[in-house]
């Protein structure tokens, strides 16, 4: 079946970058683009971008515009998020998700990553 | 940015009940609307998409319905798994902003 595969927990300091890996499998990757999306802790859910499997085209939230990129692997299938220059307040689970027709249907387990001196 | 704003942010129901939530968006988002379901610890699940589409191995009990800036999920007779957090969310221009969220308590 359709899966989203995702790296393990992560600890950094502030100031660190980390780097979320999203392995596809069940389906042709570049026929659909990945969205990623974090939780803080008891908070809702944040759209922080999107990134065109087929040819890497990226759009990013203005939040996170000049801390964030988003890669793709085509060779093995696979997303990844990087995220730099961590606060406090970039402590949440990281989710990405597999965007078709509009909607993210098939969805990644998360990847908590804490942020902490 | 389109601002999506869910009602009520919480509510208490019984098994059986039918159950409504509203999202409202800021400004036209035409019927690019979508509901997720989360349950604690989990990720999130898609229920419909565009609007009123239910999403594949979602219970008919869900619908969806709306278009513009008015849109409800509406559960018909609540089941003891459906207790849990609903998210909107527009998927008409980025950022694809989501609602803030309804819990759904027993």
């Amino acid at each position: 079946q359709d899966q989203l595969v995702q790296s393990g927990f992560e600890v950094k300091k502030p100031g660190a970058s980390v780097k979320v890996s999203c392995k596809a499998s069940g389906y042709t990757f570049t026929k659909y683009g990945i969205s990623w999306v974090r939780q803080a802790p008891g908070q809702g859910l944040e759209w922080m971008g999107w990134i065109s499997a087929n040819d890497g085209n990226t759009i990013y939230a203005q939040s996170l515009q000049g801390r964030v990129t988003m890669t793709t692997d085509t060779s093995t299938s696979t997303a990844y998020l990087e995220l730099r220059s961590l606060r406090s307040d970039d402590t949440a689970v990281y989710y990405c998700a597999r965007r078709r027709s509009d909607a993210l249907d098939v969805w990644g387990q998360g990847t908590s990553v804490i942020v902490s001196s | 940015d389109i601002q999506m704003t869910q009602s009520p942010p919480s509510l208490s129901a019984s098994v059986g009940d039918r159950v409504a939530i509203t999202c409202r968006a800021s400004q036209s988002i035409s019927f690019y609307l979508n509901w997720y379901q989360q349950k604690p610890g989990e990720a999130p699940k898609l229920l419909i998409s565009t609007a009123s589409n239910l999403h594949t191995g979602v219970p008919s009990r869900f619908s969806g319905s709306g278009s513009g800036t008015d849109f409800t999920l509406t559960i018909k007779s609540l089941q003891p798994e459906d207790f849990a957090t609903y998210y909107c969310q527009q998927s008409y221009s980025s950022p694809q902003t989501f609602g803030q969220g309804t819990k759904v308590e027993i």
